[in-house]
């Protein structure tokens, strides 16, 4: 069966310090990934997708970044963070296609605290 | 790109009443359409989806509807009850050129069910 793990689950950083959120998928092969923020009391907001290794779309210009290595792996970066960076980070995967089982599984999420 | 817009932000019901949830889409050619529910502090995960070759779809409490000609779909649950009380999402998407499956979804609504 397929799994998906994200970490960590919750994280405080500085303003300015540099981040890093790893998600990784196991038991499929090939899937379309994302990242999603979701600000406190609003939705979700995609931030990037891949649908291959090193191929990123970027969805909100911001000062976050993402990188996928390895085909099940998804990775958000940040150099510099801001205040304004906090939120809940959930990754998700998709099937690349449209098929009977369609359903994006998510992350268990991380909250980031910038203080 | 795809548009959902999602109504209301807010439902508070009385256990046992109905609660009904609407979002339009703006592609006429999305063709899938999962709902989503999120527990506080939770990952959303699906609970419902319906695809453009039905109308209706019901799984015991809930129910989804679909009209493709304006464009939009609701979330029915009957006799809620306070555990029903979460953020649901829906999204809409389409297999895109590529094969490619991106979910565009809406905003979120917290729904309230007070026993």
């Amino acid at each position: 069966s397929q799994t998906i793990h994200q970490w960590p689950a919750t994280l405080v950083q500085p303003v300015g310090s540099p981040l890093s959120l790893e998600c990784t998928v196991e038991g499929t092969s090939n899937p379309n990934l994302y990242w999603y923020r979701q600000a406190a009391g609003r939705g979700l907001q995609l931030l990037f997708y891949s649908v291959g290794i090193g191929q990123i779309s970027s969805e909100v210009p911001q000062n976050l970044s993402a990188s996928r290595p390895q085909d099940r792996q998804f990775i958000l970066s940040s150099k510099k963070l801001l205040l304004s960076d906090s939120g809940f980070y959930l990754c998700a995967w998709t099937l690349p296609y449209l098929s009977v089982n369609t359903e994006a599984f998510f992350g268990q999420g991380t909250r980031l605290t910038v203080v | 790109g795809e548009n959902v817009e999602q109504h209301p932000s807010t439902l508070s019901v009385q256990e046992g009443d109905s609660a009904v949830i609407k979002c339009t889409y703006s592609d006429s050619a999305s063709n899938y359409f999962p709902w989503y529910k999120q527990e506080l502090g939770k990952r959303p995960q699906l609970i419902i989806d319906i695809r453009s070759n039905v109308g209706e779809k019901k799984d015991q409490r809930i129910a989804v509807t679909l009209n493709k000609t304006a464009k939009h779909f609701s979330l029915h649950i009957t006799e809620t009850q306070p555990e029903d009380s979460a953020v649901y999402f829906c999204a809409a998407s389409k297999g895109a050129s590529g094969g490619s499956y991106i979910p565009t979804f809406g905003r979120g609504t917290s729904l309230i069910v007070h026993p």
